[in-house]
């Protein structure tokens, strides 16, 4: 079984700019976390999305957005980007909404020059 | 609101033992995680306690007081492929939703 899937891998950015990262979960799995990791803050919580609706925000300004598809598949969003918000950007999954062990990607490591 | 505490760095000898504890303070406790993340790779899951007491797996244990907010991980005899950061998180819930919020972590380095 696939295990969860993040693209890109490492992209570069301006600020101001917008990125757009995708994250495909486990086959089956249909709850979908995304954390921020940085070296000082180490990992953030962002959102998580079960059945296409966001269930749960941390304390991010708007700039940061997501979305979950049909098919559990996940994208979020960052505009206006900012120097720092250059980060590790990981996404987890989960069979379902609040199940307790949580799969992580690889992540989409970001940096906004 | 959360928060936890982990050491941030500890140095342990190979085939010793060590404990790795977690405190953590929050409004709606639903459970207790432990991560092991390598450096460059993703976190992976070690453990999971939500009731007190101590939940063994191989060379890893994981401890729960939820009275005191406390949490170890204890890792015996220590191989170097246990360099890694350890990260302790807690499953807040409130109402009908819940998210998992981790811990800085703790970047553990094994020394021969």
């Amino acid at each position: 079984k696939a295990g969860v899937t993040q693209t890109p891998r490492y992209l570069i950015k301006t600020r101001g700019q917008q990125v757009t990262l995708s994250c495909s979960p486990i086959s089956g799995h249909r709850s979908v976390s995304w954390y921020q990791q940085t070296p000082g803050q180490g990992l953030q919580f962002l959102f998580e999305y079960f059945s296409e609706t966001q269930r749960n925000k941390g304390n991010f300004p708007g700039r940061f957005s997501g979305r979950q598809f049909s098919n559990s598949r996940s994208e979020m969003n960052v505009s206006t980007l900012e120097l720092g918000d250059s980060a590790l950007y990981l996404c987890a999954s989960s069979e379902a909404y609040g199940a307790n062990v949580l799969t992580f990607g690889a992540g989409s490591r970001l940096t906004v020059l | 609101g959360q928060n936890i505490d982990q050491p941030t760095e500890m140095t342990a000898t190979e085939g010793a033992i060590v404990q790795i504890n977690c405190t953590y303070q929050t409004s709606g406790f639903n459970g207790l995680f432990w991560y092991q993340q390598h450096a460059g790779e993703a976190p992976t899951f070690l453990s999971y306690n939500v009731l007190d007491g101590l939940e063994e797996k191989g060379r890893f244990s994981s401890f729960l007081s939820r009275s005191k907010g406390y949490s170890y991980l204890l890792l015996k005899e220590l191989q170097m492929k246990d360099s890694a950061s350890y990260l302790c998180a807690v499953r807040e819930q409130y109402s009908s939703a819940s998210k998992i919020i981790f811990g800085s972590g703790t970047r553990l380095s094994i020394r021969p």
